[in-house]
Formats: C-alpha cells, structure tokens, sequence
C-alpha cells in the first residue's frame, strides 16, 4: 500500500516568511510525528499526534512552530518568521497506534527539505 | 534518559566483507532498539527492531543485530555487503511502550567494489 507521503520535497524561502509543510500517513494510522533533521545529523523529535490532538510537543523548538492535525489524518507543520537556522529536512512518521502499542513501529516519509535564504 | 551513540560517521567494506554497524545505548527503562537506513533523498526505511523477544533480530537484506544488555549494545552486521548497501544507517532508541525515537547522529556505509 501507500507510504507516508510529505510535500513540497523541496521549499526553499526567504527569512521572514511563513512556511507550511504537509504530511499524509497511512491509511488507517492514528498516531503522526514531526522529526526535523539537519545535515550531519540524526532526526530529532518535534511533535506526536494521537488523532486530532498533539499529544507531546516538547520538542518544538519555538513558539514559531505550529502544527496541526484537524482530521485525524492529513497534518500540516507551519513555521512563521522563518529563520536561517530553520533549515533542515522535516521528516513525518506514523504508526498504526501510538504510544497504546508497545511494539509501534514509526514508518517515515521521504522528507521536506526546506531551506531558507 | 535515553541516548544512543554511533561509533564511527564514516565506515568503509570491501563488497563482499562483512559489515559491523555500532550502535551504544543508554537508557532507563527496558529499550526498544531500531536500524534504519536512509538511501539519498527518501526517507528513513526500517531494517530491523528489538522489542524484547529475542535477542538476535533478523532485518531485511540480509542485516541482523544483536542486543547485549551486558554491553549496552546493539550493533548491526551484515555477512557479505553489497554494492547496494551504500547508504546512511541510523540507530534509534525507544522507552518500552513509548513513542519518542531517540536517534543516533547516523554511520555513512560506503562499499568499495
């Protein structure tokens, strides 16, 4: 079946401007995740998702990232203001329960690149 | 708390030699332990996962790791590496029942024909 999909696979902006990257999971996955990974590095933690509510976002790294999940489905991450220091890959995973299975696997998409001038 | 430490951001095999992928962990409270591996430009796929249950895990293609509690280690290998293999692997901790990926800084497998 369908993979985790993410769009744009490339976004690049200028400093200032408001950015919105978007995820759809597999069909039928209640739990969405936000990683950001910056080159050289491993992902890092943004957000979880269980349904519609954002369950944990502790590893937002400001109050410039936002993210959203209406539907239980479909998320979008928005960065307002963006920075240079902003740049990194956005990475989406989901799993088909969250933290209510304790062997959940995470199954990630291919990423967005953003990169801001 | 829980970490994990790669040894080594670049490794290089021969095709056909065996591959050793070394992972170190920290945690406290039972790991779940993951491999992915990252071709350019997609995204992360995962290889193989510790839940627990046995402690040698066989992945996809050919890779398996072995979780040493002893040693706090979960290292990847493979028998034989393939032209195919070059990528970018990545190990990832979890608590048990948890959901947050703690993710190594990834180990660049380059293999020479």
């Amino acid at each position: 079946g369908a993979g985790v999909s993410q769009t744009p696979s490339n976004k690049v902006t200028e400093k200032g401007k408001y950015v919105e990257l978007r995820c759809d999971p597999i069909s039928g996955h209640t739990a969405l995740y936000w990683y950001r990974q910056s080159l050289g590095q491993g992902p890092e933690f943004l957000i979880y998702f269980q349904g519609t509510g954002a369950a944990d976002d502790s590893g937002l790294p400001n109050d410039r990232f936002f993210a959203v999940r209406p539907e239980g489905s479909v998320s979008t991450l928005k960065i307002q203001r963006t920075e240079r220091g902003d740049s990194a890959v956005y990475l989406c995973a989901s799993s088909l329960k969250g933290h209510r299975a304790y062997t959940d696997t995470q199954y990630f998409g291919p990423g967005t690149r953003l990169t801001v001038l | 708390a829980q970490s994990v430490t790669q040894l080594g951001s670049h490794v290089s095999v021969s095709e056909g030699a065996l591959v050793l992928l070394r992972c170190n962990y920290s945690s406290s409270v039972p790991p779940y332990l993951f491999w992915y591996v990252q071709y350019p430009n997609q995204g992360l796929q995962l290889l193989l996962k510790y839940t627990s249950a046995a402690t040698l895990v066989k992945g996809i293609n050919g890779f398996e790791a072995e979780f040493k509690k002893s040693e706090t280690s979960f290292h990847l290998t493979k028998p034989s590496a393939h032209m195919s293999d070059a990528a970018e692997y990545f190990c990832a901790v979890s608590g048990a029942g948890t959901y947050k990926y703690i993710f190594g800084t990834g180990t660049r497998l380059k293999v020479l024909a």
